[in-house]
């Protein structure tokens, strides 16, 4: 069954540099979203994108995050300059276009800012 | 409401127990309620997606309703199994798409 996959499954960085976390969403699927989680707090969400444009995003998502879709298979979310509050876990999910009620997420990619 | 909330926030129950959980979301602008299942390490799996008042879905021994009017959704799962040991994640949804997630029930079922 296809899934989405995210690479790499655990990063760690140094406060202020720059990392790129990649998502492989299914391959027919045209809109894809980033959540991430806090430890202990609730799943949230980032940003949506379609048609290699932002539909919507959150407060938090602001000018030290970008999303990119750089290729027809891969769609990435870069944070410029990683700060300690960055440190969670973040999830890629897609869905079909006509079929946006049911999105399906990648296992997370978990960051660790020092 | 303001914010999608669900209790318990955990439960320990005895293999063969039946067990529920509750999820309660804005009524307001309510779009669709979805409920994830998610294992440690491993992708959330999308259980049920409910988008009308009195929906009542299945799947094995996993069951939900929905009540759109006063913004609540129970979680069945009867007989409970070591295997339905995870972390049950409620989440409401308006026409964007965007996912908002409560806090999620880490259920532990022991054998």
């Amino acid at each position: 069954e296809p899934e989405v996959t995210q690479t790499p499954s655990h990063q760690v960085t140094q406060m202020g540099q720059e990392v790129i976390l990649r998502c492989v969403p299914i391959s027919n699927h045209l809109y894809f979203y980033w959540y991430r989680q806090i430890l202990g707090q609730k799943v949230e969400f980032l940003v949506s994108f379609y048609n290699n444009e932002i539909s919507e995003k959150s407060e938090i998502f602001d000018d030290q995050f970008s999303v990119e879709r750089p290729d027809g298979s891969n769609f990435t979310l870069k944070i410029r300059s990683t700060k300690l509050e960055d440190s969670a876990m973040y999830f890629c999910a897609s869905t079909l276009l006509d079929r946006r009620d049911t999105q399906y997420f990648g296992p997370g990619t978990r960051l660790t800012v020092l | 409401i303001l914010n999608v909330e669900q209790s318990p926030q955990s439960l320990h129950v005895q293999e063969g127990d039946s067990t529920n959980f509750t999820c309660s979301f804005p009524s307001s602008n309510f779009y669709a309620l979805h409920w994830y299942r998610w294992e440690t390490a491993k992708s959330p799996e999308a259980l049920f997606v409910m988008t009308l008042n009195g929906d009542e879905k299945k799947k094995g021994r996993i069951s939900a309703t929905l009540n759109t009017k006063e913004g609540y959704s129970y979680l069945y799962i009867k007989g409970s199994q070591p295997e339905d040991s995870a972390t049950y994640l409620c989440a409401s949804s308006g026409n964007t798409g965007k996912l908002i997630f409560g806090q999620g029930t880490t259920l532990q079922v022991k054998p």
